[in-house]
């Protein structure tokens, strides 16, 4: 299966520290990409990592993959309350976008 | 908002309705999808369009159509449904079926089969 699997799947920190959720798949990626998810609401595109980058940032955000262990990890730093929200990570191959199950996150203020 | 309006937000519906989900962009894709999303499930890809044309149906059963009258507007005519179709439902886009670039998602019509 292609589909990303997070981990952990439930995260509760308080405001001001980092939070740290993986993703682990099972077959060759394109491209791997993380959304996020506010309650009741769609999926909102955060960041892409191609196959061959193993590190890249997006304010912050960063995002690491390692091909060789089939995983990628989503750093937020210094949160705050407004990053409580499902964080979805989306393998990308065959020309299809597989979404794991998500990971809640809440950002205690 | 992300450029992509799913009406209606709410919808219930007793299993003997007809109703239709309605998903327009106007970002130029050339790409839409329709993904369900159950509590404690991943996001389940139900149909994709790419140019008009439906290119992937994921075994969805009969009592889901889409249509799809051009590459900015995307349907899914619900009759008969039961209520285990109670969920999410997530209309994306993309500027192609390759999702290099990621995907534009909807709000969402949460769906209640009654």
């Amino acid at each position: 299966s292609q589909q990303g699997e997070e981990d952990p799947q439930a995260l509760s920190i308080q405001e001001g520290e980092n939070a740290t959720m993986n993703c682990s798949y099972k077959t060759s990626i394109n491209n791997l990409q993380w959304y996020r998810q506010n309650s009741g609401r769609g999926l909102v595109h955060l960041i892409l990592i191609r196959s061959n980058e193993r590190e890249k940032h997006s304010g912050r955000l960063r995002v690491t993959l390692d091909t060789s262990k089939k995983s990628s990890s989503l750093l937020i730093t210094a949160s705050r309350a407004a990053d409580t929200a499902s964080y979805f990570c989306a393998t990308s191959g065959n020309n299809r976008l597989a979404f794991g199950k998500g990971n809640q996150v809440v950002v205690i203020p | 908002e992300t450029g992509v309006t799913q009406t209606p937000r709410h919808l219930v519906m007793g299993m003997t309705n007809k109703k239709s989900l309605k998903c327009e962009q106007h970002l130029g894709h050339n790409a839409m999808y329709w993904y369900k999303q159950s509590a404690k499930k991943p996001l389940e890809l139900m149909f994709v369009y790419n140019f008009k044309e439906q290119t992937e149906n994921n075994s969805v059963p009969s009592r889901f159509s889409p249509e799809c009258p051009n590459s900015s507007h995307l349907f899914l005519h619900l009759h008969t449904l039961q209520p285990e179709d109670s969920a999410l439902y997530l209309c994306a886009s993309s500027q192609r079926v390759d999702p290099d670039y990621g995907y534009t998602f909807g709000s969402g019509t949460r769906l209640t089969v009654v």
